[in-house]
Formats: structure tokens, C-alpha cells, sequence
């Protein structure tokens, strides 16, 4: 099994552009969610998804958008990029939304300049 | 909200000394997760638990739910686990992920 593969690794951005972060899993896992780390700071939520069709904001969505069409892909829409989005983003998935393991991708670079 | 404090922020020891780091949260929670991120890589999760104490060969996880607090140890420390460990909990309220701490930098010297 790959886990939770993400794509780019890394990625520039000018201001005003827009990208899409993919990121795809193979564990039959419902529970997907998008965070952002940012230096000196805990991972924030972005946005989540407890299955296909169904996502939901997390702490910090503004300037992102995302979708869920099937259980495996979830991928995170960045429309308009500003310097603000510039951080390391994570993609993970879980079995259940509670006492279960999360599963982690390699993360996404990016820099917007 | 929850609250995720980790301490140290920062620690390096001598390869072979036995480490200490600790998590302490604000509010009940269903479960506690400790992470391992290594420079430039990814998170992987080292252990999940609710109670008690889980061992995973040199690792050591433990939680007081009635002090609200964990502790990872590393015994017999070696340079391959310098890395930032973050600890993050559920809250159990419901699926909107997990709160993390601002992890701790480990260094470990040969």
C-alpha cells in the first residue's frame, strides 16, 4: 500500500496565481483532512472530509477550496495565491474521525512570491 | 478549545541519554497522538492511545487523563531519532481533526 500520496513536493507560486495540491489515498479511509504548518506554529486544519461528497471547513479556510468526488482523492484548491500561503501543507487521512490512527503524506512546499 | 503545550520547545543530549518529552492539554480528550517529523519529510505517527502506557521498542508513550498530560521517553537515545516530535489530541467533539502542539526539536550528538 502507498499510504497517502501527495502531489507536488515542492511548488513556486507567483501572487494571483492558482494551483491544485492532490492528494490521494488507498486505505478505503473516509476521514481526510487538509492542514497547514507554518514555522514555530502546531499544524492547522484547512479543511475536511468525513466521505465522498461531504467536506467541511476547518480553522483557517479562507483562500482554499476543496472537494471530494470519490473515498480516495481530496484534493486542495488554492485560488488567487497571496505570500499569506506560504507554508508546508499536509494531506492525512483516519479510519474513524476519533481513536484512530492518522495517516500522514510527504507534504507540500510551497511558496508564493 | 484545546490547548497543546509541549515542552521542551528545543533539546539536545548526548547519544545514549534518556529522553523526556512533555504534552499538556486544556481540555478532555477521547485520544492522544505522538508524531515524528523528521527535517524536510513527512509526519508519521509513532503512537495513539487513551490510557496507560505503550511501548514501541525504544519508545516509551505515556497519559494521565486526570492530570490532562503525556510523556514520550527515548531510551538509549542515537542521532537517527534528532527529529520534532508533536504530540496532538482529539478532542472527541467530533471529525474535525486533531489539535496540535508546536512540537519539540530533538537533537541528538554522537
Amino acid at each position: 500500500n502507498a499510504g497517502v500520496t501527495q502531489t507536488p513536493k515542492f511548488r513556486i507560486l507567483k501572487i494571483g496565481q492558482s494551483m491544485t495540491l492532490q492528494c490521494t489515498q488507498d486505505m478505503n479511509h473516509n476521514y481526510m483532512y487538509w492542514y497547514r504548518q507554518d514555522p514555530g506554529m502546531g499544524l492547522k486544519l484547512i479543511y475536511y472530509s468525513v466521505g465522498a461528497g461531504i467536506t467541511d471547513k476547518g480553522e483557517v479556510p479562507n483562500g482554499y477550496n476543496v472537494s471530494r468526488s470519490t473515498t480516495e482523492d481530496f484534493p486542495l484548491r488554492l485560488e488567487l495565491a497571496a505570500p499569506s500561503q506560504t507554508s508546508v501543507y499536509f494531506c492525512a487521512s483516519s479510519y474513524s474521525f476519533r481513536d484512530s490512527e492518522a495517516f500522514f503524506g510527504q507534504g507540500t512546499r510551497l511558496t508564493v512570491v | 478549545k484545546n490547548e497543546v503545550e509541549q515542552s521542551p520547545q528545543n533539546l539536545t543530549a548526548q547519544e545514549g541519554e534518556f529522553i523526556t518529552i512533555n504534552c499538556s492539554y486544556s481540555v478532555g480528550i477521547s485520544a492522544l497522538h505522538w508524531l515524528q517529523q523528521h527535517p524536510g519529510g513527512g509526519i508519521v505517527s509513532l503512537f495513539m492511545l487513551s490510557s496507560g502506557k505503550k511501548k514501541h521498542g525504544r519508545l516509551i508513550a505515556t497519559i494521565n487523563i486526570q492530570e490532562k498530560h503525556s510523556s514520550l521517553h527515548i531510551t538509549a537515545s542515537h542521532p537517527r531519532d534528532s527529529a520534532v516530535y508533536i504530540c496532538a489530541v482529539h478532542s472527541g467533539g467530533g471529525a474535525d481533526g486533531l489539535t496540535f502542539g508546536k512540537g519539540t526539536h530533538l537533537i541528538i550528538q554522537p
